[in-house]
């Protein structure tokens, strides 16, 4: 079935460093990728999306791209801040909308 | 609008109970999914509804979990006869019901099964 896999964390950063969160999905069709985050006390929401390979997603400052010939969609920021601090799952969906998450990365950015 | 809601937030219950679990989606959409988290996992997907019928219930872990939506908008997630296994954030979500939409999420319920 299809799957998404995404790397563990937490991932601890300081302010203004770069944030790359590695994710590979399987998948028997052509899915659509998206990023939510989860801040503290707070409910899920979607940060980026791409349906088509090649799409970039993008949005406050974070950025991903559909790579379909190595099934990824890795997170990049190129400065982080305190308020990034959050957990962070990529998620599929492929064939009726149901969506297939990650296991969640944690990041913590210190000031 | 107002987003997604759910009552209650916080469901503490004994093994063997059974309980209902509610969620409100966004005015206007017509697809709504439930979700469940474990701690430190992502969430796995339970049922979607398209309007009032259930579209796919292949998530539901077994036949003690049940939902319904009856009017096409609010549902409920209904669990019988309680496990410690079943404690989890439950979460739901709806969107317009087209392929690759936005889903919004709730703020989720804590179900503790003591």
């Amino acid at each position: 079935g299809d799957s998404v896999t995404q790397m563990e964390g937490p991932v601890t950063l300081s302010e203004e460093a770069f944030l790359t969160i590695n994710c590979t999905y399987t998948a028997t069709g052509y899915p659509s990728l998206f990023w939510y985050v989860q801040y503290p006390g707070e409910g899920l929401q979607l940060l980026l999306k791409a349906t088509k390979a090649d799409d970039k997603g993008s949005n406050k400052g974070f950025e991903a791209t559909y790579r379909k010939e190595t099934t990824s969609f890795h997170l990049e920021k190129g400065s982080v801040q305190v308020s990034d601090s959050a957990v962070y799952f990529c998620a599929l969906s492929d064939y009726g909308n149901k969506l297939v998450f990650g296991a969640g990365t944690i990041l913590r950015v210190k000031s | 609008g107002a987003g997604v809601s759910q009552t209650p937030s916080n469901k503490v219950t004994e093994k063997g109970k059974y309980v209902e679990l509610r969620c409100d989606p966004i005015s206007g959409h017509t697809a709504l999914y439930w979700y469940r988290q474990s701690l430190g996992q992502g969430p796995e997907f339970l049922i979607y509804f398209q309007g009032t019928g259930a579209a796919d219930d292949s998530g539901l872990p077994n036949d003690r979990f049940f939902a319904v939506r009856p009017e096409g908008s609010v549902s409920t997630l209904k669990i019988q006869r309680t496990e410690r296994g079943d404690s989890a954030v439950y979460l739901c979500a709806s969107s317009y019901g087209l392929a690759s939409d936005t889903q919004y999420f709730g703020p989720g319920t804590r179900l503790t099964v003591l």
